[in-house]
């Protein structure tokens, strides 16, 4: 089976540096996806790390590292429109079906 | 743009009744799938789609039933719905040609049984 740890909410001002972390347990996977969910909308798709390191995408980065069972979602000056819950989720062997973590809701205040 | 679409935004059914989600993807995607929604628990998946006929058993499969008769339709089916079945249902899609890994998601169906 598996599993992803997230914590659970994060408050920070317009303009700061936010991390999101993701742990997880999982016999094997393609790789770490992050989407992102607006409330009340559909989650959309932000970036995936197939390999170990940082994935770089404007003012978003995601991080992996497979011998640590560990990534993370790195959010570069925050703007009001970021508040939003972030999933990650590993795409499993197999089937590549995507296994997701419980969510962490950023909340951007000005 | 891939296209999720779901057949209804709200949807309001009693105990007991049989429901029918529907959801259709323009993308000509192999791989459909359907999740349920709940505060503190994530996204968890109910079951997904291979190809036309071919079905799966995700994580929470109990209570519910799929079909997809066409590529482009899932649908998914409460038997005999119950109050404990009221949530967001979000159905997604994906395809096989690289890059294989993003999902496209429709909008959701707020699902309350009462």
């Amino acid at each position: 089976g598996q599993s992803l740890e997230q914590p659970s909410e994060v408050t920070a001002v317009e303009g700061a540096i936010v991390q999101i972390n993701c742990t997880y347990q999982t016999s094997g996977f393609y790789g770490l996806s992050w989407y992102q969910q607006h409330d009340g909308g559909a989650p959309t798709f932000l970036s995936y790390n197939a390999l170990d390191g940082l994935e770089e995408t404007g003012r978003f980065s995601s991080f992996l590292s497979r011998s640590d069972s560990y990534g993370y979602l790195l959010l570069q000056e925050l703007q009001m429109k970021d508040s939003a819950s972030y999933f990650c989720a590993v795409n499993l062997y197999g089937n590549n079906r995507l296994a997701f973590g419980k969510g962490n809701q950023v909340v951007v205040i000005p | 743009d891939v296209k999720v679409t779901q057949s209804s935004r709200y949807l309001v059914k009693r105990t007991g009744e049989k429901v029918f989600l529907e959801c259709v993807q323009d993308m000509d995607h192999e791989n459909m799938f359907w999740y349920r929604q709940d505060p503190g628990l994530g996204l968890r998946l109910i079951y997904f789609s291979y190809d036309v006929k071919m079905k799966e058993k995700g994580d929470i499969p109990e209570g519910y039933s799929v079909s997809r008769e066409k590529k482009e339709r899932f649908s998914l089916i409460l038997e005999s719905a119950s109050t404990n079945q009221t949530s967001m249902y979000l159905c997604a899609s994906r395809g096989t040609s690289e890059p294989t890994y993003e999902q496209y998601f429709g909008p959701g169906t707020r699902l309350t049984v009462t």
